[in-house]
């Protein structure tokens, strides 16, 4: 079955400073992966994915994340933080085949950054 | 354009009583999904349309949660006698196409549901 994990609950930056959210995965097959940002009292709002191709794969706010297949892994990066980034950031995997394409999540991970 | 909206968006109703969410999708998206994300159990699939079929409903709970869809487009969750457990945000996806794996799923904003 299809998996991902989010290690961190909490990763605190300062404002300015490189941050990375971790997510790792185990799949049967090729994994296709997403990741989501929830603010405070919102919906889920589509970062990025990975489908194919480049491992570094760019994103909306200025997110990019590096897929490892070796690591199984598909951490989130920024170069630099800013506050407006704290939220709460979910990895999930497409469940496929047979799964029609629904997403498994990870746990999520709250980013805080720091003035 | 519009992104998917959900409604009411919040939601306080007594245990035993029956409750009705809806979601209207991105126009023309085929593809509809709906989660469920609850403090104990985090983010969960619930069930997944296909046009106006639902051909997984392996994410529901139990029996008192049931979907439909019409016209291909609005969609509407019901929880019969529910129960404090039920309590969570009750969240809608969208994607264009049936089949595509790299679809993108669009969300909306969610309905918070609180059972007193």
């Amino acid at each position: 079955a299809q998996s991902v994990a989010q290690p961190e609950d909490q990763v605190n930056v300062a404002e300015g400073n490189p941050l990375t959210v971790k997510c790792t995965y185990s799949v049967s097959g090729n994994p296709y992966l997403f990741w989501y940002v929830q603010y405070p009292n919102r919906g889920l709002q589509f970062l990025l994915k990975y489908i194919t191709g480049d491992n570094l794969v760019k994103g909306s706010y200025g997110f990019e994340a590096e897929f490892n297949k070796s690591q199984t892994s598909f951490h989130l990066k920024k170069p630099s933080a800013l506050v407006s980034d704290s939220a709460l950031y979910f990895c999930a995997v497409r469940d496929y085949p047979g799964g029609y394409n629904k997403l498994i999540f990870g746990a999520g991970t709250r980013l805080a950054v720091h003035p | 354009g519009a992104g998917v909206s959900q409604s009411p968006s919040n939601k306080v109703t007594e245990k035993g009583k029956d409750v009705e969410l809806r979601c209207d999708p991105i126009s023309g998206h085929t593809a509809l999904y709906w989660y469920r994300q609850s403090l104990g159990q985090g983010l969960e699939f619930l069930i997944y349309f296909q046009g106006n079929s639902a051909p997984d409903k392996s994410g529901l709970p139990s029996d008192r949660f049931s979907a439909e869809r019409t016209g291909g487009s609005v969609s509407t969750l019901t929880i019969q006698r529910t129960q404090q457990e039920d309590s969570a945000v009750y969240l809608c996806a969208s994607s264009p196409r049936v089949g595509r794996i790299q679809e993108t799923q669009y969300f909306g904003p969610g309905t918070r549901l609180l059972v007193l």
